[in-house]
């Protein structure tokens, strides 16, 4: 079964605006990562937020978790173009370490 | 700041030949992990290895992989007689303990003729 899944598959925004993402997931799971690719290079670690926390933050990023919904938001305030990349959650099971990855959301920011 | 480095970042082979790609994780994490990421598609755990043994392996890590860690700071992923479908971007990361931050590598882009 797919976990961590991204929407919205692509985003694009001006410079200045504020882009959300959100992922859903199937499974109970111990944490839920968000992550930055920039293409074709590597994976960027942001954020980690844990089941039994609701918000986090770390500076012009905000992280939401709902584990009712089995759904979190990532938002990115004031973007830059520098934050053009691809960026996707990850979650670790409750029953493993592994990270399971959603297909990623694609954000532009337009200058 | 401390980074997993890997190399080398780009390798060509052809089909059948073996591969050897290796990872040097933050030097005080004890877990590592193998995910590779193929064209266009998300990424996928390959296996984690905790204390010199394998934790967990998924279904596409079959019987032509292993990992091994030979020494205190290397850490590779082998490939015993490659595919053209195993050509991918392949990730190594690190982390202190099984529920914290992973921290990747930049990736080697294996290309399989």
């Amino acid at each position: 079964s797919q976990q961590g899944e991204e929407d919205p598959q692509a985003l694009s925004i001006q410079e200045g605006e504020n882009a959300t993402m959100n992922c859903s997931y199937k499974t109970s799971i111990n944490n839920l990562q968000w992550y930055r690719q920039n293409s074709g290079r590597g994976l960027v670690h942001l954020i980690l937020i844990r089941s039994n926390e609701r918000e986090k933050h770390s500076g012009r990023l905000r992280v939401t978790l709902d584990t009712s919904k089995k759904s979190s938001s990532l938002l990115i305030t004031a973007s830059r173009a520098a934050d053009t990349a691809s960026y996707f959650c990850a979650t670790v099971p409750d029953s493993n370490y592994q990270l399971i990855w959603g297909a990623g959301t694609k954000l532009i920011i337009k200058p | 700041e401390p980074e997993v480095t890997q190399t080398p970042s780009h390798q060509v082979t052809q089909m059948g030949q073996e591969v050897i790609l290796r990872c040097v994780p933050i030097s005080n994490h004890l877990y590592f992990y193998w995910y590779r990421q193929i064209l266009g598609q998300k990424v996928e755990f390959l296996v984690s290895f905790y204390n010199n043994e394998i934790s967990e392996k998924s279904e596409i890590f079959d019987d032509q992989f292993s990992v091994e860690r030979p020494d205190g700071s290397n850490f590779t992923l082998k490939i015993r007689s490659t595919k053209l479908e195993d050509s991918a971007m392949y990730f190594c990361a690190s982390s202190y303990s099984s529920y914290n931050e992973q921290f990747f590598g930049p990736g080697t882009r294996l290309t399989v003729l």
